[in-house]
């Protein structure tokens, strides 16, 4: 079946402007999940969405920073006021429950460059 | 300090060689481990998740030492289609999303 998808697959954008990145969880996928991923770098948490409950924005670096999940579906990473230090591979994830052993399944993430 | 640490490699090892790789992680709450393949420029796709008691799966064995709060991937017979860098992940304290260390890389030689 279809996996996760992201959108769009590279990103270029001028410093200050915003920037929207689209995930489609594989379907049924109740938890989604966002990391960053900067060069050298391991993968960072960035928010979590389950089902209608709060998302958990704890790894959000600034209030540049924000997402949605709209019908409990699909999602939107936006960055406003884009800097340098924003660049990096933006990974969505997605996984049939909240449960932590449940397996996540990545998309093939969004490279962003910000110049 | 941060919340899981990989040594970063790389290990060049011969094919058929036996490797290992460890990971430390500082929340003593964890719950859940994993250990994740990542190929150059791809998303991370889960290797095999850690059990208390210790796990194998075909030439690749997971450990986990409370103790020490660490854990282990072996590789055993390695293969050129191996090469790759390996993340260990815990659970987010608290929560159901992760921790990535920064990975381990591995390149396996004809």
């Amino acid at each position: 079946g279809a996996g996760v998808s992201q959108s769009p697959s590279n990103k270029v954008t001028e410093k200050g402007k915003d920037v929207e990145l689209r995930c489609d969880p594989i379907s049924g996928h109740t938890a989604l999940y966002w990391y960053r991923q900067s060069l050298g770098q391991g993968l960072e948490f960035l928010i979590y969405f389950q089902g209608n409950s709060a998302p958990d924005k704890s790894g959000l670096p600034s209030d540049r920073f924000s997402a949605e999940r709209t019908g409990g579906s699909v999602s939107t990473l936006t960055i406003q006021r884009t800097q340098q230090e924003d660049s990096a591979v933006y990974l969505c994830a997605s996984s049939l429950t909240d449960r932590v052993s449940y397996e996540q399944y990545f998309g093939p993430g969004t490279r962003l460059t910000v110049t | 300090r941060k919340e899981v640490e990989q040594d970063p490699g790389p290990f060049n090892v011969p094919e058929g060689a036996t490797v290992a790789f460890n990971c430390t992680y500082s929340n003593s709450a964890s719950q859940s481990f994993f250990w994740y393949r990542q190929d150059c420029r791809k998303e991370p796709k889960l290797l095999m998740s850690v059990y208390s008691s210790g796990n194998e799966d075909g030439r690749f064995t997971a450990q986990l030492n409370r103790a020490s709060q660490s854990v282990s991937l072996l590789i055993r017979d390695s293969k050129l289609s191996d090469s790759a860098t390996y993340l260990c992940v815990v659970n987010r304290r608290g929560g159901y999303a992760l921790n990535f260390g920064k990975g381990t890389s591995l390149l396996v030689t004809p």
